[in-house]
């Protein structure tokens, strides 16, 4: 069982729309962070979220943490071509000391 | 410059020939780890250590060896590679394993295949 699913697994778009991207859960989760993959290359932090209904801005990109802690999503307004790339939601579980768990990420492809 | 470096890169064995991935960072964290990233089951955690000595199993272990002599380097060991170790993968480090300060910083991966 995953513990983080993570929604939709592929989305192609048009330059210019907007999109979210789901991160669910039904576990509790201390913080969860959100990073961008480029191929050949590791992932990289985009943003850590730590309250319930938190809401983070990054330029065109917006993220909000669940009110439970149970849930993310990442918003892209106006999405370009620099934004193609693997998106992957981690969280670290409430009262866990071993890490961050992975969604299996969403692959996102922004055609000119 | 602040970073994680992996060696080697690419790497094409064969089955049963024992390897070693290397890691080093130069961030001063305590907290390092390993994962593996296939298609369709993303990253998942091999090893990690929260630090010098102290190493723990993570979600896959198996056929895997790590160490944590010092701070700075967390060797993956693979003793007898076989070909579902075919995979790509990361080294990380972190100064805590977990909230705001545990923003982990992955190195550029190592692509293994084993024949």
């Amino acid at each position: 069982t995953q513990l983080l699913e993570q929604s939709p697994q592929f989305l192609s778009i048009q330059e210019g729309e907007n999109l979210t991207v789901y991160c669910n859960s039904s576990s509790v989760f201390s913080s969860l962070q959100w990073y961008r993959q480029e191929p050949g290359e590791g992932p990289v932090l985009l943003v850590t979220v730590v309250t319930g209904g938190e809401v983070k801005k990054l330029k065109r990109l917006t993220f909000q943490f669940g009110d439970a802690r149970k849930d993310s999503s990442l918003h892209i307004t106006a999405a370009q071509p620099g934004d193609t790339g693997l998106y992957l939601c981690a969280g670290a579980l409430e009262g866990g000391a071993d890490g961050l768990t992975f969604g299996k990420g969403t692959h996102l492809i922004i055609q000119p | 410059e602040a970073q994680v470096t992996q060696n080697p890169r690419y790497l094409i064995t064969v089955t049963g020939k024992k390897l070693t991935v290397t890691c080093s960072q130069n961030m001063n964290h305590e907290y390092m780890s390993w994962y593996r990233q296939d298609p369709g089951l993303g990253l998942r955690q091999i090893y990690y250590s929260m630090n010098v000595e102290v190493t723990d199993k993570g979600d896959v272990p198996e056929g895997y060896k790590v160490s944590r002599k010092e701070k700075r380097n967390f060797p993956l060991i693979l003793e007898s590679p076989s070909p579902n170790q075919t995979s790509l993968y990361f080294c990380a480090s972190s100064l805590s394993p977990s909230g705001v300060s545990g923003e982990l910083f992955f190195g550029e991966g190592s692509r293994l295949t084993v024949l």
